[in-house]
């Protein structure tokens, strides 16, 4: 069974970095077929996804965000990374890892969600 | 921003059916599978229906979804209490990027 663990700071201050790391376990992130996500949750609104990465490095991000965000892979540490650059309140909330399956199009595994807020 | 329409809720006893509509257009749904997820409160989505109509392992086979054109339905037979979540359609877009619906909140009265 596949898990995802969403880990980073909890607070990041405005025009600063956010940065998080998802850990993989229950399966290796070289796994051909399969894109590692982010997806994110404003409070008490709906799902955006932010982008994903190939183990191969590969990235695609949303066109509205592409911008100010950075995925990474650490196949050795079986992690990947989000970046997100010069942040402001309307980037606070949960933040989620998931495993999207490239076959069929859909994230079949998620991480719990960690909260992010920005505030000074 | 999200380009696949929901309706904001809905809602049934225990025992009644249940639709859901996702209004979508030619770049998603019309040229994508639709995939719908379900989120219990406090909780992380889980995948519901994937491919329009196939359901992974371990979901009730009173979820069942469907699609025509530019638009998906998610239909909950047998309404139960365990049912009241969020639910979100979701699609790949052609202009590169996945899109979500805006999510229904289903009540169970």
């Amino acid at each position: 069974q596949v898990q995802l663990q969403e880990s980073g700071p909890g607070l990041v201050k405005p025009s600063q970095t956010l940065s998080l790391t998802c850990t993989v376990s229950g399966g290796s992130i070289s796994s051909g077929g399969y894109y590692w996500s982010w997806i994110r949750q404003h409070p008490g609104k709906g799902l955006e996804w932010i982008g994903y990465i190939y183990y191969s490095g590969s990235t695609y991000y949303n066109p509205s965000l592409k911008s100010r965000v950075t995925i990474s892979v650490d196949t050795s540490k079986n992690q990947f990374s989000l970046k997100l650059s010069s942040v402001t309140a309307a980037d606070t909330a949960v933040y989620y890892c998931a495993r999207y399956d490239s076959s069929g199009d859909y994230f079949d595994y998620w991480g719990q969600g960690t909260l992010v807020t920005v505030s000074s | 921003q999200s380009v696949l329409t929901q309706p904001p809720s809905a809602s049934g006893t225990p025992g009644q059916r249940v639709t859901i509509s996702c209004s979508g257009s030619s770049s998603n749904i019309g040229s994508n599978t639709v995939n719908w997820y379900q989120q219990l409160p406090g909780t992380a989505p889980k995948l519901l229906i994937y491919s329009n109509n196939q359901r992974p392992s371990g979901v009730p086979d009173r979820f069942s979804g469907s699609k025509s054109g530019t638009s998906a339905s998610l239909a909950i037979s047998g309404l139960q209490s365990e049912d009241e979540a969020d639910y979100y359609c979701a699609a790949w877009d052609d202009s590169l990027s996945y899109v979500f619906g805006t999510g229904t909140k289903v009540t169970v009265l």
